[in-house]
């Protein structure tokens, strides 16, 4: 079955500060994707960064930055130099192939995060 | 403006009284999907749809129906809600090959 875990619930940091938030997944399946989404106060929520499975390369987006690594089932996301708009629940999440058969995605429980002036 | 769009957007009902929340998306997407998000159990996944008349259940179907008979439309239906369906519930919508989900702005149900 998949699976996939947020251990920390909630982090706090003061502005500028680096803060990466956990995700650990369980799958059998060889092909999956896996994505962040933010959902900030307001509630709505937001799309970050999809990574498949065959491609394990970290990616940068200005002051996000993630680390997908296959061999301890694990996509972890980095803020650099952390804003007050930062604050929000951040969610992993997992999903079946995209384009054949399913669209079957499971999420984490989310881990909130504060960010102080 | 590509977008999904949920109505009602808040809903106090009552036990047994049947209930619909729409979703429409005007973005073509084959692809839509119910959630339920609930406090540390994140999002879960209710129904979903590959294309017009083809659903599949997600993680927890019980007590929901569900029906696409046009593509851009995605009824969630309670056919007698029970208080443990209170919730806020999310319509998503991804076209095929899509990199991500299109959500809608949420439904708060309250069933008392």
């Amino acid at each position: 079955a998949q699976k996939v875990t947020q251990a920390q619930t909630e982090i706090s940091v003061v502005e500028k500060e680096d803060v990466t938030l956990d995700c650990v997944y369980e799958t059998r399946d060889t092909t999956y994707y896996l994505f962040w989404y933010k959902q900030p106060p307001s509630g709505e929520l937001v799309f970050l960064i999809r990574r498949n499975s065959f491609d394990e390369q970290n990616e940068i987006s200005g002051r996000y930055s993630w680390n997908f690594q296959k061999s301890t089932s694990s996509f972890n996301f980095t803020i650099t130099a952390s804003q007050v708009v930062d604050s929000a629940v951040y969610f992993c999440a997992l999903s079946d192939t995209l384009n054949t058969g399913g669209f079957k995605t499971i999420f984490g429980a989310g881990t909130r995060l504060f960010v102080k002036a | 403006e590509a977008q999904v769009t949920q109505n009602p957007r808040y809903l106090i009902t009552v036990t047994g009284k049947k209930l619909t929340v729409t979703c429409s998306q005007n973005m073509n997407h084959e692809y839509m999907s119910w959630y339920r998000q609930d406090p540390g159990l994140g999002l879960r996944q209710i129904y979903y749809s590959m294309n017009v008349e083809v659903t599949d259940k997600g993680d927890v179907p019980e007590g929901y129906k569900v029906s696409r008979k046009e593509k851009r439309n995605f009824p969630l239906i309670l056919e007698s809600p029970s208080p443990n369906q209170t919730s806020l519930y999310f319509c998503a919508s991804r076209g095929r090959g899509g990199n991500e989900q299109f959500f809608g702005p949420g439904t708060r149900l309250t069933v008392l």
